[in-house]
């Protein structure tokens, strides 16, 4: 079965303390691995699309790199406005879309 | 300004009512898609439409039903057949560009019982 995992569920970061969110996938063809940001209340926003191994983006503060069975979003130095709730997205060899659970992120100040 | 738009942002259905929920988009995407956000849930897919005038059901169509009757607007109707139907509802358009396709997504209603 087709499934997306996301860990940890909620993390809590001093500002400035990096550390990296997790997404584990087992689909059956992968044809690209999406990541978003949610803020309480809104429509998830676009952050990247990875679609092969070895791949990596960034985006200010923010980092995707894929692997054959994960992602992970590293967030260097982060600060307060970081804060929200971080979807990643598998498109299956079938042109499905399934989203993970999601992971919580909190940073105080 | 290019994007979508849902409306409206809170809706409230009494007991046995239909509603619908509105979705617009003026990007000139062809797909469309409505998920149901549930806390601690993936977002979950209702139903999803290729080009106008076709839909077809997603993971969990039971009690919804929708149209596409324009290339801009997929209104989602919530029947009185859906039991649970309190939650966040995210509409969705897709972008292909060079080979890559992106879902971007609207604001959200959120639908409560009353």
């Amino acid at each position: 079965e087709d499934q997306v995992t996301q860990s940890p569920e909620a993390l809590r970061l001093q500002e400035g303390e990096s550390s990296s969110l997790n997404c584990s996938y087992t689909v059956s063809g992968l044809r690209g691995l999406f990541w978003y940001r949610q803020d309480p209340g809104k429509g998830p926003e676009f952050l990247f699309t990875l679609y092969s191994a070895g791949e990596e983006k960034e985006k200010e503060r923010l980092k995707a790199t894929l692997t054959k069975k994960e992602s992970f979003l590293h967030i260097t130095a982060p600060k307060p406005e970081d804060s929200a709730t971080y979807l990643c997205a598998v498109q299956t060899s079938y042109d499905k879309v399934i989203f993970g659970p999601g992971t919580s992120l909190s940073v105080i100040p | 300004d290019g994007g979508i738009t849902q409306s409206p942002k809170y809706l409230f259905r009494k007991e046995g009512q239909n509603v619908t929920l509105s979705c617009e988009q003026n990007l000139n995407h062809d797909a469309m898609y409505w998920y149901r956000q549930d806390p601690g849930q993936g977002l979950r897919l209702i139903y999803y439409s290729q080009i106008v005038n076709d839909f077809q059901k997603g993971d969990i169509a039971e009690g919804y039903s929708v149209s596409r009757e324009k290339k801009e607007s997929f209104p989602l109707t919530v029947t009185s057949a859906q039991k649970n139907p309190t939650a966040f509802y995210l509409c969705a358009s897709r972008e292909r560009l060079a080979g890559q396709e992106t879902q971007y997504f609207g604001p959200g209603t959120r639908l409560l019982v009353l």
